[in-house]
């Protein structure tokens, strides 16, 4: 079955440092890729997306690449903030199912001043 | 911005009550979710429902549970009789379409079963 991969938090960076989360999925299909934010006391929410092979998506300076030849879609940002700090949860949702989001067990970021 | 409302924002039951948990989904979506994330475990599916009927279920929605769209706005996810173990986060999720398509999530219910 589908399924995805994080890296386990909790992660701590100081501010302006640079971010990876890693990520890595098995899917049946051609999945579409997701990375789901979810801040302190709110819900899930899209950071950004990626729907084929090489697609890049994009959003709040986060950025992550659809690579199929690694099964990849590694989270990064060049220079993190305080308010970054959340949970992140890696997310596809796969040919063999349209409706259902698989996701990963998620990340704990904390961005110190 | 349109957002997925969830009630209540905590509840505490006792083993072998019956819960209703209660989402008000985004008003031009389509299709609906439920999701649950135990304590520090993944976030897993577990219903989607579209056009007043359940599209596809996990295993973990099993005949304890049931859902609803009582009035055209609501959506609902009914545990009958509850268990230690259905103690987690539950979500709620609404989008317009399908493969590719933004889910809009709720902030959840945390529901304790003592």
């Amino acid at each position: 079955g589908d399924s995805v991969t994080q890296m386990e938090g909790p992660v701590t960076l100081s501010e302006e440092a640079f971010l990876t989360i890693n990520c890595t999925y098995t899917a049946t299909g051609y999945p579409s890729l997701f990375w789901y934010v979810q801040y302190p006391g709110e819900g899930l929410q899209l950071l950004l997306k990626a729907t084929k092979a090489d697609d890049k998506g994009s959003n709040k300076g986060f950025e992550a690449t659809y690579r199929k030849e690694t099964t990849s879609f590694h989270l990064e940002k060049g220079s993190v903030q305080v308010s970054d700090s959340a949970v992140y949860f890696c997310a596809l949702t796969s040919g063999g199912s349209n409706y259902k989001l698989t996701f990963g067990k998620g990340t704990l970021l904390t961005v110190n001043p | 911005e349109p957002e997925v409302t969830q009630t209540p924002s905590h509840q505490v039951t006792q083993m072998g009550q019956e819960v209703i948990l209660r989402c008000v989904p985004i008003s031009n979506h389509l299709y609906f979710y439920w999701y649950r994330q135990i304590l520090g475990q993944k976030v897993e599916f577990l219903v989607s429902f579209y056009n007043n009927e359940i599209s596809e279920k996990s295993e973990i929605f099993d005949d304890q549970f049931s859902v609803e769209r009582p009035d055209g706005s609501n959506f609902t996810l009914k545990i009958r009789s509850t268990k230690l173990e259905d103690s987690a986060m539950y979500f709620c999720a609404s989008s317009e379409a399908l493969r590719g398509s933004e889910a809009f999530f709720g902030q959840g219910t945390r529901l304790t079963v003592v």
